[in-house]
């Protein structure tokens, strides 16, 4: 099992340039995550998808964060413009959810990427 | 919505010693609670984690407790070892019908001094 993958695992940009980030959940897994983490604000949930349906978005910070998920096996989380602040680890994860949602299922993260924008 | 809150911010015990961190929810619904471990620069992995209906469960040294009455729930390291040393994420999870999401505590620096 490859777990939950992200790329880039790195990415240093200029303000006002728009930054992609990449996330392949586990197989066989109907729920994904997008998470930020700051020393200042912890790790926040932006966005989840169940079924690639967005559940909820009241996490994302503003009109500038935008997620999509296309299909079973593939997220994207989009800054566009991005700004100094939004520099933070963003964490996909991915969790099997039983349905009528009477069992949590384990999260798995991602490694995480690391965004810095100068 | 959930608001989880997380004591003590950082926490050093000697090797060998216990530690214990707390946590408090605000959602009576919730009904989930997971623990996470993260070193540093490494992703967030859970330990352990307890459902509502039971109120103990112990996984070799790592143990939690959850008060449902009181809304609070702990984490308890025996016998720490420095590999324990890390920062410690509590989570609730209130049922929300067609899916779950966790609210995390602000993390524990746990410092297990040889």
């Amino acid at each position: 099992d490859a777990g939950v993958i992200q790329s880039p695992r790195h990415e240093v940009t200029e303000m006002g340039q728009e930054v992609t980030l990449r996330c392949k959940p586990i197989s066989g897994h109907n729920s994904l995550f997008w998470y930020r983490q700051t020393m200042m604000r912890g790790l926040e949930l932006l966005i989840y998808f169940n079924n690639n349906v967005p559940i909820d978005d009241s996490g994302m910070p503003e009109d500038r964060f935008s997620a999509k998920m296309p299909n079973a096996s593939f997220s994207t989380l989009k800054i566009q413009p991005s700004e100094p602040r939004d520099s933070a680890v963003y964490f996909c994860a991915s969790s099997f959810t039983r349905g009528g949602g009477q069992l949590q299922e384990t999260q798995y993260f991602g490694p995480g990427t690391r965004l810095l924008v100068l | 919505g959930e608001n989880v809150e997380q004591h003590p911010s950082t926490l050093s015990v000697q090797e060998g010693d216990s530690a214990v961190i707390k946590c408090t929810y605000s959602d009576s619904a919730s009904n989930y609670f997971p623990w996470y471990k993260q070193e540093l620069g490494k992703r967030p992995q859970l330990i352990i984690d307890i459902r509502s209906n039971v109120g103990e469960k112990k996984d070799q040294r790592i143990a939690v407790t959850l008060n449902k009455t009181a809304k609070h729930f702990s984490l308890h390291i025996t016998e720490t070892q420095p590999e324990d040393s890390a920062v410690y994420f509590c989570a609730a999870s209130p049922f929300s019908g067609s899916a779950r999401q966790l609210t995390f505590g602000s993390g524990t620096q746990l410092t297990v001094l040889p």
